[in-house]
């Protein structure tokens, strides 16, 4: 079935630092890629998507590419704040055929924690 | 995006109660989702809340233990059944894009209940 690896927290930045963390997914059909960010105490937030080869999603100084060739979905961020702070999921949406109907399949997440 | 509201953001409940979980959205959306989010990890699917017709459960999960209501397009219920101390989790509703071909759509999160069972 479909799955999302990700990198295994927890991840500790100095204000400024270059952030990366890393996503791969199998899939059998042609998803759509997401990240969400859950501040700590909060729900959820779609932070950016993807949703063909190629494709960058772009938010808050956040990029991830969308690379079918290695099936990855890299977060990355050039210059994190300590307002960044927070637990991050990679996720798809299998549009292929039959299945998932438009449901989640969420990584484990990633805590980052960054500190002035 | 739409808005999401969920009641209660919290609650701390005793072993064999029930609680039932509110979800309302400002807008009419074809596609509801519940899931649950237990201390430490990842989430994980429920069931998806169909409008008019029973809610679809993903393995692991049955009518029984969380019952789903879809009354109308901007509101849904989840309710935990008997609980025990492993229910203890973050359940949170979604939302699947309005209005557009929902299959490898983006879907919006609602804030979550806190649910903690002595």
């Amino acid at each position: 079935g479909d799955s999302v690896t990700q990198m295994e927290g927890p991840v500790t930045l100095s204000e400024e630092a270059f952030l990366t963390i890393n996503c791969t997914y199998t899939a059998t059909g042609y998803p759509s890629l997401f990240w969400y960010v859950q501040y700590p105490g909060e729900g959820l937030q779609l932070l950016l998507k993807a949703t063909k080869a190629d494709d960058k999603g772009s938010n808050k100084g956040f990029e991830a590419t969308y690379r079918k060739e290695t099936t990855s979905f890299h977060l990355e961020k050039g210059s994190v704040q300590v307002s960044d702070s927070a637990v991050y999921f990679c996720a798809l949406s299998d549009r292929g055929y039959g299945g998932s109907q438009g449901n989640l399949i969420f990584g484990k997440g990633t805590k980052l924690s960054v500190k002035p | 995006s739409a808005v999401i509201s969920q009641k209660p953001s919290r609650d701390i409940c005793q072993r064999g109660t029930s609680l039932t979980i509110q979800c309302q959205v400002d807008s009419q959306v074809t596609m509801m989702f519940w899931y649950r989010q237990q201390p430490g990890q990842s989430l994980t699917l429920i069931a998806t809340a169909n409008q008019g017709s029973e809610a679809t459960y993903e393995s692991g999960f049955v009518i029984d233990k969380f019952p789903i209501s879809r009354p109308n397009l901007t509101f849904s219920t989840l309710t935990v059944s008997n609980m025990s101390p492993e229910d203890s989790s973050i359940y949170l509703c979604s939302v699947g894009a309005s209005g557009s071909n929902l299959l490898g759509d983006t879907q919006y999160f609602g804030p979550g209940t806190r649910l903690t069972v002595l």
